[in-house]
């Protein structure tokens, strides 16, 4: 079964609102988790990387104002992005590694959709 | 990490050998050459991951020469349900302890 669990799968907003998205570790604990969006038909896009109990790390030309992450626990990471606009709808993917693995475990994805 | 080249597209019947080449030639010493698969709005699964000559598992055949500038991922018979986006990736051997930097992938498209 799954390890790594996000939700909600699918998302709609409009213009201008927040919507929060949460990985979380299943069974295990992740101090580390990656955070991915994808746009159709593209590869996957490292975003940023969440770190439990610190600042998350985000990829060069990721707005960190823009795309909030929460790491606050050993299971549960968040990425929120605020005020949103159409160019944000895209499929928002997390990872996490598991310890005794080498393997990352992804999560199902979100699809965020924008109008 | 050593960036790696793989062929955007391939087609296969139902029941083929689908071989996927991965040319990665600046890998380093201390890379793993790892594969994932990706269907459709899910993320991706891992399927493999080796460091030299041959590795198999259950789902798949990963072939690695000596020089380790390129890799094979083998799929045995293939089936529809094969149908799928595939990764290949230089990692390190922390593997998912480290940020992952995705290609392009080989998308595979198994007819009946």
């Amino acid at each position: 079964g799954a390890v790594v669990s996000q939700h909600p799968s699918r998302v709609i907003c409009k213009s201008g609102t927040s919507v929060k998205i949460e990985c979380r570790s299943l069974d295990f604990q992740a101090t580390t988790m990656f955070w991915y969006r994808q746009f159709p038909k593209k590869s996957l896009m490292l975003m940023a990387t969440s770190n439990e109990g610190s600042k998350a790390t985000y990829e060069q030309g990721v707005e960190k104002d823009k795309f909030l992450i929460n790491h606050a626990s050993l299971t549960l990471s968040t990425l929120t992005v605020t005020s949103a606009h159409p160019e944000d709808s895209s499929f928002y993917i997390c990872s996490a590694p598991r310890a005794g693995t080498t393997e990352a475990f992804f999560g199902q994805g979100t699809r965020l959709t924008v109008v | 990490l050593a960036k790696t080249t793989q062929p955007i597209s391939m087609d296969s019947y139902e029941g083929q050998e689908v071989n996927i080449t991965c040319s990665h030639n600046n890998i380093a010493t201390n890379d793993y050459i790892t594969w994932y698969q990706q269907f459709p709005s899910q993320g991706p699964r891992f399927i493999i991951q080796g460091y030299k000559t041959k590795v198999t598992n259950e789902v798949a055949s990963l072939f690695i020469p000596a020089d380790r500038k390129s890799s094979t991922l083998s799929l045995p018979r293939v089936s529809l349900s094969d149908t799928a986006v595939y990764y290949c990736l230089v990692t390190l051997p922390s593997g998912g302890y480290n940020k992952l930097i995705f290609g392009a992938g080989t998308r595979l498209a198994v007819h009946p």
